[in-house]
């Protein structure tokens, strides 16, 4: 079975500062990996997704993640952050030899608390 | 892109009362999903279906049961709700070929 960990529950951090958010996974077959974003009051939106290719993958606002299948680690990265990235941030994996059949699991997410 | 819509953003509940959370997609696609959201805990899968009628156990559907009469129509109940339901209830859908999930908006129950 697959699993999540996401490694810091909250991150403050300074506005323009860089920004990691750390997430590892656990999979005994190939898996897809995800991070979504949630706003305050709002669902879930995707911010990347990695199924295959190359390891660095670019989403929306400026959010980058790299695979690293060997630490089994899909960690987001901003090198500098706004205000307006203040929000919950989840990451998620899926079997990746199902096709598309196969639940999300998601981890327990981080807060990312931008400061002025 | 595929839309989806929870028919409520915040419901207030009594106990023992029976609650539907009610989510559309606008796609005549599979895969529904519904979760619930407590502070750290993360997103919990209640019930999924794969198809009209089908309906499959997540990993915390005790309380909680499912309908899906039509492909479009995914329904949560409550059968008599109880003050540890309280959360945020999310609705997703991932049709063939979509590796994520489209999410709905949520609802915010809050059971007195």
């Amino acid at each position: 079975a697959q699993s999540v960990t996401q490694l810091d529950s909250q991150v403050p951090v300074f506005e323009e500062a860089p920004v990691e958010l750390r997430c590892n996974y656990s999979s005994s077959v190939s898996v897809y990996l995800f991070w979504y974003v949630q706003y305050p009051n709002q669902g879930l939106q995707l911010l990347l997704k990695y199924l295959s290719g190359s390891t660095l993958v670019k989403g929306i606002n400026g959010f980058e993640a790299e695979f690293n299948k060997s630490q089994t680690s899909f960690h987001l990265r901003k090198p500098s952050v706004h205000i307006s990235d203040t929000a919950e941030y989840f990451c998620a994996v899926r079997r990746g030899d199902g096709g598309s059949q196969g639940n999300l699991i998601f981890g327990k997410g981080t807060k990312l608390s931008v400061k002025p | 892109d595929v839309k989806v819509t929870q028919s409520s953003r915040y419901l207030v509940k009594r106990t023992g009362e029976k609650v539907f959370l009610e989510c559309v997609q606008d796609m005549d696609h599979e895969n529904m999903f519904w979760y619930r959201q407590d502070p750290g805990l993360g997103l919990r899968l209640i019930y999924f279906s794969y198809d009209v009628k089908m309906k499959e156990k997540g990993d915390i559907p005790e309380g909680y049961s499912v309908s899906r009469e039509k492909k479009e129509r995914f329904s949560l109940i409550l059968e008599s709700a109880s003050t540890n339901q309280t959360s945020m209830y999310l609705c997703a859908w991932g049709g063939q070929g979509h590796y994520g999930y489209t999410f709905g908006s949520g609802t915010r129950l809050t059971v007195v």
